[in-house]
């Protein structure tokens, strides 16, 4: 059963480090979402590519957040600095190119800046 | 802009009584509509969608939804709920044409026995 990888599952880390998190979408998807769930704000939209490229990263704190896809089998979310405030769980999503096709998401990454 | 809003950001619900989550969607053009679940520790699942053609839906776990396009709604509702319904439920909304999906702030469904 093919699914999203996400990796570190849990990260603590302390104010001021960079934070890197990682995701592997399921094989032939053309298109990831990065998404922050808080309880206060639910689930954000920080990014999204659709073959590699990015779309749309208007969600995301351009002066500390960066995302990538070095490849077609990795997508990146990084944190530099990180700040109490980015503690939340980071979610990756997969899909195809189709606005009817259901996005696949991966476990998360629940990440505390103490 | 597409925008999403569930209204009810918690439903407590006995065992076997039915349940409605409401979902309102805002959007200029003709938009698909999902509904997810997600159980604790774990990423969202997809539970049914609207496309097109006949407005009631019908996902998985027995759940299903209507399209009203005059209330520009989506609501989901179970006939009967199981102590296993406990999980939060979000609504999304993608515009036709585009690959942006944006979801509401969950619903979250605590069945009690």
């Amino acid at each position: 059963d093919a699914r999203v990888t996400q990796t570190p599952r849990h990260k603590v880390t302390e104010m001021g480090q960079e934070v890197t998190m990682r995701c592997q979408p399921i094989l032939g998807h053309n298109t990831v979402f990065w998404y922050r769930q808080t309880m206060m704000q639910g689930l954000e939209l920080l990014a999204y590519f659709r073959n590699r490229a990015p779309l749309d990263d208007s969600g995301m704190p351009k002066d500390r957040f960066s995302a990538e896809m070095p490849d077609a089998t990795l997508a990146t979310l990084k944190i530099q600095p990180s700040e109490p405030r980015d503690s939340a769980v980071y979610f990756c999503a997969s899909g195809l190119q189709s606005g009817n096709s259901p996005l696949h998401f991966g476990n998360g990454t629940r990440l505390t800046v103490t | 802009a597409q925008s999403v809003t569930q209204l009810d950001s918690q439903v407590p619900v006995f065992e076997e009584a039915p349940v409605e989550l409401r979902c309102n969607y805002s959007s200029s053009v003709s938009v698909y509509l999902f509904w997810y679940v997600q159980y604790p520790n774990q990423g969202l699942q997809l539970l049914l969608k609207y496309l097109s053609g006949s407005t009631l839906v019908k996902g998985i776990n027995g759940f299903e939804a209507e399209f009203n396009k005059s209330q520009t709604s989506f609501h989901l509702r179970k006939p009967s709920v199981h102590i296993s319904d406990t999980a939060e439920y979000f609504c999304a909304v993608v515009t036709s044409g585009t690959y942006k999906y944006i979801f509401g702030t969950g619903t979250r469904l605590k069945v009690l026995a």
